[in-house]
């Protein structure tokens, strides 16, 4: 079974500053990964996914993810956050193959300082 | 937006009596999923499916049971509610598994007294 793991449960960034949040991943089998967003009292949308060939990953609202797998790490990236990107953000992995579930993280509140 | 919706959107209900929510889909997706939402849990699948009368359990299945008789329409059932299912549900849908992405509907926000 694979696994996630999401080190950071709430990360405060002032507004304009960089962004990092860790994701690391457990797994017997190769996986996809995934970032989602969750902004206040909405349901999860697609951030950025990872299946395969380069290990950097552009999404939407300007973030990127890199893969390494010898790190067995999917961390999250913004150059410059906004008062718009308040938000739960969650890590996401499911097996290469038999990939019909996703199993997610439990999630980093990134909340923006003005 | 993907075409998904969640009803009730809110429910407050006692111990012990059954619950019934409802996911329909208007994108004709193949999967179908059942999250529920906890702090300090992020979310968990309850159940999914894979096609009209094909579900299979997720990691907390337990309390919880699912019916798919149209594509549309996807049914979680607590048979008898406790308050450890007090959450907020989540349904998803998928055009073919987790490679594909899995667009969410609004949540059913429960509360079991």
């Amino acid at each position: 079974a694979q696994s996630v793991t999401q080190l950071d449960s709430q990360v405060p960034v002032f507004e304009e500053a960089p962004v990092e949040l860790r994701c690391n991943y457990s797994s017997s089998v190769s996986v996809y990964l995934f970032w989602y967003v969750q902004y206040p009292n909405q349901g999860l949308q697609l951030l950025l996914k990872y299946l395969s060939g380069s290990t950097l990953v552009k999404g939407i609202n300007g973030f990127e993810a890199e893969f390494n797998k010898s790190q067995t790490s999917f961390h999250l990236r913004k150059p410059s956050v906004h008062i718009s990107d308040t938000a739960e953000y969650f890590c996401a992995v499911s097996r290469l193959f038999g990939n019909e579930k996703l199993t997610f993280g439990t999630g980093t509140r990134l909340t923006i300082i003005p | 937006d993907a075409g998904i919706t969640q009803s009730p959107r809110h429910k407050v209900t006692e111990t012990g009596t059954p619950v019934t929510l409802r996911c329909h889909q208007t994108e004709n997706h193949r999967y179908m999923y059942w999250y529920r939402q906890d702090p300090g849990h992020g979310l968990r699948l309850i159940h999914y499916s894979y096609g009209v009368k094909d579900t299979d359990k997720g990691e907390v299945s337990d309390g919880y049971s699912v019916s798919r008789s149209k594509t549309e329409d996807f049914l979680l059932t607590l048979e008898s509610a406790t308050s450890s299912q007090t959450s907020v549900y989540f349904c998803a849908i998928s055009e073919s598994g987790a490679y594909y992405e899995q667009y969410f509907g609004p949540g059913t926000r429960l509360t079991v007294t």
